[in-house]
């Protein structure tokens, strides 16, 4: 039963433009999202969160938005670099049952030049 | 700030042998927590440290994984005997452990485990 899902394995986009990583979750318990950034041979690093009370959260060219009623989140990266070639999770928790970190299965951006 | 430290970096060994990995936090975490990462797949919460006391083990195999984090700082994680599903990477991770959501947990580099 996966309950946070990324369904895309893998983006391809070129330097300059707009990296959109999507997630879809499924448990109504979780109300605190995280994006992780997972370089090979290193472990994941946090990037970027949300909360549920708030639906959009900047950190330079980092965007996270969400969308509670359809249960979606985002993140947005403008401009795309090389650097930011990785391994991008999303990530959820809540509280009782939900307050374990949960993680999608990952999408592999790459940045062309 | 040193990171979370793990070792070894890697390790091959036939099933039914036994292997154990070591993990050192960040000075201060007071949680600690061990993940199993599957090839394709994100990471999955093993087990969950508060100083030297476990919250969550509730996914941990315990037929064959244990844990344990002595003094509250370093923690080893053992699994004895290996089968061929246990290949993975294993992750550890530490954060302040306050009781906030915004309580960040920072990940070490992992051990990645070949059963053969």
């Amino acid at each position: 039963d996966q309950q946070v899902k990324q369904n895309s394995p893998s983006l391809s986009v070129q330097e300059g433009r707009i990296s959109i990583l999507n997630c879809d979750y499924t448990n109504s318990m979780f109300d605190y999202f995280l994006w992780y950034k997972k370089y090979p041979a290193e472990g994941p690093t946090f990037l970027i969160s949300i909360s549920s009370i708030k639906d959009k959260n900047e950190d330079g060219r980092f965007t996270v938005f969400l969308n509670k009623s359809a249960k979606h989140l985002s993140l947005h990266i403008v401009p795309s670099q090389p650097g930011d070639s990785a391994v991008y999770f999303c990530a959820a928790r809540g509280s009782g049952s939900a307050r374990q970190l949960t993680f999608g299965s990952g999408t592999q951006l790459t940045v062309l030049p | 700030e040193a990171g979370v430290a793990q070792s070894p970096r890697y390790k091959i060994i036939e099933k039914r042998q036994s292997v154990a990995f070591w993990c050192n936090p960040i000075s201060g975490h007071a949680t600690l927590y061990w993940y199993q990462q599957i090839l394709g797949q994100g990471p999955k919460l093993l087990i969950q440290f508060q100083n030297n006391g476990v919250v969550d083990d509730s996914q941990l195999p315990k037929d064959r994984f244990s844990a344990e984090r002595l003094k509250g700082v370093d923690s080893t994680l053992k699994i004895q005997p290996a089968k061929l599903e246990d290949s993975a990477v294993y992750l550890c991770a530490s954060s302040l452990g306050n009781s906030g959501y915004t309580d960040t947990q920072y990940f070490g580099p992992g051990t990645r485990l070949t059963v053969l």
